[in-house]
């Protein structure tokens, strides 16, 4: 199986703010990679696939970037709604897997 | 608009065998869709359990191909997980999700608590 290391397990920063998350797989996974968002008690909505496309409907401010091994989640300026944990997920392979996932708080 | 519900027992004894269903909206069966479960647990995160692709072939996770099953009834707009010989381990919100491809998962239901405990 694929495994997935997210960096950092949390953050916390202020409105406004410019967020980045790192996703690094085990092995290289080209461009096949997706990230979701989870606010508590919801499951979770995927943002980006393909490792920088972003999803219809999902704001500009996420941007995705990364191929082969190492892939980030930008948030470029924090929102109040953009708080929850964020996941990666591998496509490349099966069985599809994710990361441990990010926990992002507003200050 | 794709609309997804899970349903079935909240609660399961060790050693017997969940089954939740998944109510999907007309859009969602589309012929060109995939449908499948994820659970998510304290202990172990996200974990894919299996996919049906519409071309009629399941995918399943191997650390559980041997217990599960994934079907569909387009009939009655509705697939089916199937897991059996349950352990405190299966314990976890279970989600159903659909989409247009085996990548990635685009609708998700709002998820179902499923203990495991005698």
């Amino acid at each position: 199986d694929i495994q997935l290391t997210q960096s950092p397990s949390s953050v916390s920063a202020s409105l406004g703010d410019r967020v980045t998350i790192t996703c690094r797989a085990s092995q290289g996974i080209a461009t096949s990679l997706g990230w979701y968002q989870q606010r508590p008690g919801k499951a979770p909505e995927l943002l980006i696939y393909l490792a920088s496309d972003l999803r219809s409907g999902v704001p500009s401010r996420f941007s995705g970037s990364g191929s082969g091994t190492d892939f980030t989640l930008t948030i470029s300026s924090l929102q109040p709604e953009d708080f929850g944990t964020y996941y990666c997920q591998q496509a490349h392979s099966f069985p599809r897997t994710f990361g441990q996932g990010t926990r992002v708080e507003i200050q | 608009q794709v609309f997804l519900q899970e349903s079935g027992p909240g609660l399961v004894k060790p050693s017997e065998t969940l089954s939740l269903t998944c109510t999907v909206s007309d859009f969602a069966m589309s012929s060109t869709y995939n449908w499948g479960w994820i659970r998510q647990s304290p202990g172990k995160g996200l974990e894919w359990l299996g996919t049906f692709y519409h071309g009629g072939t399941a995918y399943y996770n191997p650390s559980l191909v041997s217990r599960v099953t994934v079907s569909l009834d387009t009939s009655k707009h509705q697939f089916s997980l199937r897991l059996t010989s349950v352990t405190a381990a299966d314990t976890a919100v279970y989600y159903c999700t659909v989409g247009p491809n085996l990548y990635y998962f685009d609708f998700w239901g709002q998820g179902t608590l499923v203990t495991v405990s005698s």
